[in-house]
C-alpha cells in the first residue's frame, strides 16, 4: 500500500493564482483531513471529511475549498492565493475506532510558497 | 472546548540524558484519545502512540515511555538515554469520542546534542 500520497511536493504560486493540492489514500479510510503547518508552528485543521460527499470546516477554512467525490481522493483547492497561505500542507486519513492503533496516517506534505 | 497545551517550546539536552516532554489537555468528555507524533527534520509526521481515556496504564516502548494521568490531565512523554536521532518536533494530540477532529498542541522541539 502507498498509504497517503500528496502532489505536488513543492509549488510556487503568484498572488491571485489558484491551484489544487491532490491527496489520495489507498487504505479505504472514511475520514480524511487537510492541515496546514506554518513555520515553527503546530498543525491547524483546514477541512475534513467523514466520507464521500461529506465535508466540514476546520479551524482555518477561509481561502480554501474541498470536495470528496470518492473515498480515495480529497483535493484541496486554493482560490486567489495570498502570501498568508504560504505553508506546508498535510493531508491525513484515519479510520477512528480501529483498536488498538487508531491514528491518522499523514502524507509527506506539500510545501507552498506564495509570492 | 478541547485544547492541548505543550508549554515547552524547545528543549536541548546532551546525548544520553533523559528528557520529558509535557502535554496537558482539556476536555469535558469522558471518552477521548491521546496521541503523540514525531516530526523529524525531514518533515514527515510519524505516529508514536495512542492512549484511550479509560486506560491509564503507562506504556514503555524501548527508550520511550508515556505517563498518562487523568487527575492532572497530562500525557507526558519521556525519552530515556536520548540520542541525536531523537532530535525532532514532538506533537501531542487529542480526539474526543464525539468528533472526528484531532486537536494538536503547538509542539516541542527537542534538540539532542552529541
Amino acid at each position: 500500500n502507498a498509504g497517503v500520497t500528496q502532489t505536488p511536493k513543492f509549488r510556487i504560486l503568484k498572488i491571485g493564482q489558484s491551484m489544487t493540492l491532490q491527496c489520495t489514500q489507498d487504505m479505504n479510510h472514511n475520514y480524511m483531513y487537510w492541515y496546514r503547518q506554518d513555520p515553527g508552528m503546530g498543525l491547524k485543521l483546514i477541512y475534513y471529511s467523514v466520507g464521500a460527499g461529506i465535508t466540514d470546516k476546520g479551524e482555518v477554512p477561509n481561502g480554501y475549498n474541498v470536495s470528496r467525490s470518492t473515498t480515495e481522493d480529497f483535493p484541496l483547492r486554493l482560490e486567489l492565493a495570498a502570501p498568508s497561505q504560504t505553508s506546508v500542507y498535510f493531508c491525513a486519513s484515519s479510520f477512528p475506532g480501529q483498536t488498538p492503533q487508531e491514528t491518522q496516517y499523514f502524507g509527506p506534505g506539500t510545501r507552498l510558497l506564495v509570492l | 472546548a478541547q485544547k492541548v497545551t505543550q508549554a515547552q517550546t524547545e528543549i536541548s539536552v546532551v546525548e544520553k540524558e533523559d528528557v520529558t516532554l509535557d502535554c496537558v489537555y482539556e476536555t469535558r468528555d469522558t471518552t477521548y484519545y491521546l496521541f503523540w507524533y514525531k516530526q523529524p527534520p525531514s518533515g514527515e509526521l510519524v505516529f508514536l502512540i495512542r492512549r484511550n481515556s479509560f486506560d491509564e496504564q503507562n506504556e514503555i516502548s524501548g527508550r520511550y515511555s508515556w505517563n498518562f494521568q487523568k487527575s492532572t490531565s497530562s500525557f507526558n512523554f519521556t525519552i530515556t538515554a536520548s540520542q541525536v536521532v531523537d532530535s525532532a518536533v514532538y506533537f501531542c494530540a487529542l480526539r474526543t469520542s464525539g468528533t472526528y477532529k484531532y486537536i494538536f498542541g503547538t509542539g516541542t522541539r527537542l534538540k539532542v546534542l552529541a
